[in-house]
């Protein structure tokens, strides 16, 4: 079946820093990437569609200027999270449908926790 | 807006037991639903994916059943083992302008005790 990974898959930063993440499909090409937040005991929520070669899509509330979405190829995405703080610690993870079909494969997902 | 509920929010049962899972959606112009297994600190697990033309797709002991009209879903788990234990959520894509986004569910927490 198609695997997505991400790196790192957890990261301690202190607040102020930038942490990156990247999101891999590793056996397929995928034109669009997710971008999901998922919060203790919440379900996941969509933050951003990363498209190849174009901006990202954001949705509402999510500040486009301090998560920066980059899908600078076929196989990988990638989230900055700029000037972190502590509100921004939970669980990102990232999925990705194989290009030309609908089904969506996630990622592990990647712990951030700013200090 | 779509939203989507899961009840019940936990759920413990013995091992061999029988149990649903329910899924609901407001908005009946969905692409496709799909359930999903998360364990603890992990990713997500695909389960089972229903088209918005179908009724309902098996694999081993799950069944998913998807009645569009009425905006409802059940994941239906037969012979339950502890393994089971995990959180299951279930997401349905939109349509139209909001092709391909998924929206989740809060999840049901499951825990199969031996």
């Amino acid at each position: 079946g198609a695997v997505v990974s991400q790196h790192p898959s957890w990261v301690i930063c202190k607040s102020g820093t930038s942490v990156k993440i990247e999101c891999r499909s590793l056996d397929f090409q995928a034109t669009t990437m997710f971008w999901y937040r998922q919060f203790p005991k919440q379900s996941l929520m969509l933050m951003a569609t990363s498209n190849e070669g174009s901006k990202a899509t954001y949705e509402q509330g999510v500040e486009k200027d301090k998560f920066l979405i980059n899908h600078a190829s076929l196989t990988l995405s990638t989230l900055t999270v700029t000037s972190a703080h502590p509100e921004d610690s939970s669980f990102y993870i990232c999925s990705a449908p194989p290009s030309g079909t609908y089904e969506q494969y996630f990622g592990p997902g990647t712990r951030l926790t700013v200090t | 807006k779509q939203e989507v509920t899961q009840i019940p929010a936990a759920l413990s049962v013995p091992e061999g037991e029988n149990l649903v899972l329910n899924c609901s959606f407001t908005d009946s112009a969905i692409y496709n639903l799909q359930w999903f297994r998360q364990d603890p600190g992990k990713g997500l697990t695909s389960l089972l994916l229903i088209q918005s033309s179908q009724r309902e797709q098996t694999s081993g002991r799950l069944n998913a059943s998807l009645d569009k009209s009425s905006g409802r879903s059940t994941l239906y788990i037969a012979a339950s083992q502890p393994g089971d234990s995990a959180t299951y959520l279930c997401a349905v894509r939109g349509g139209g302008t909001s092709y391909g986004k998924l929206t989740f569910g809060q999840g049901t927490i499951l825990t199969v005790h031996p």
